[in-house]
């Protein structure tokens, strides 16, 4: 158990929805990052957030966003959700944002759009 | 070109051989970069990273190696087992919007250990 919480673990909606993907990073965390895994495409870096502000962004599409809350916890909101956003999304926690600290990994959210 | 490039994407190799997965990188300001393994409909977890300061690190059969100045490093596993079937992904910390810096990691190795 990595101690980081992802919830739900699978997700299955229609075309045109909205869903929330949420992420409880470990104790004592205060950086959380977002990655999409589509089949044979790896783990590609959406978004960071560090003690609550965005840090980074990377290829998030507009119809995607994110928040982390006062409590670290975060939210990746997907609307207007297409079969191509059918997806396993990881959220990973650190104890900071410099080189250097391991990044531990929940187990993940499975999205299907159908 | 991506900022981190993986190569094999696929290797299959017999019980007691030996593998090694290549990984270059971009960003010359990284200085860290951990190895994940993901096992089959699980999360990435880390198996050994190393730093710029080093050169090479081992932990039992598994060792990496790293080459700064020619910004490519190496995971090798010897004396495979079949429960080392899985896929590896490298990464290297990349310089991110805010300055930042994202674990950013390759394609993924699928690794496959023929008993």
């Amino acid at each position: 158990d990595s101690g980081v919480t992802q919830t739900p673990k699978h997700l299955i909606t229609a075309t045109g929805q909205r869903v929330t993907l949420r992420c409880s990073p470990r104790s004592g965390d205060l950086s959380v990052y977002w990655y999409q895994q589509s089949l044979d495409q790896g783990l590609q870096f959406l978004i960071q957030y560090y003690n609550g502000e965005e840090r980074a962004k990377g290829n998030i599409l507009e119809r995607f966003s994110a928040q982390q809350f006062p409590d670290l916890h975060s939210e990746l909101n997907l609307s207007s959700l297409e079969l191509g956003d059918s997806a396993l999304y990881f959220c990973a926690s650190s104890v900071g944002a410099l080189q250097g600290t391991e990044a531990f990994f929940g187990q993940g959210t499975r999205l299907t759009v159908v | 070109g991506e900022n981190v490039e993986q190569h094999p994407s696929t290797l299959s190799v017999q019980e007691g051989d030996s593998a090694v997965i290549k990984c270059t990188y971009s960003d010359s300001a990284s200085n860290y970069f951990p190895w994940y393994k993901q096992e089959l409909g699980k999360r990435p977890q880390l198996i050994i990273d190393i730093r710029s300061n080093v050169g090479e690190k081992k932990d039992q059969r598994i060792a990496v190696t790293l080459n700064k100045t020619a910004k490519h490093f190496s995971l090798h596993i010897t004396e495979t087992q079949p429960e080392d079937s899985a896929v590896y992904f490298c990464a290297a910390s990349i310089t991110g919007t805010g300055g930042s810096y994202i674990p950013t990691f390759g394609r993924g190795t699928s690794l496959i250990v023929h008993p």
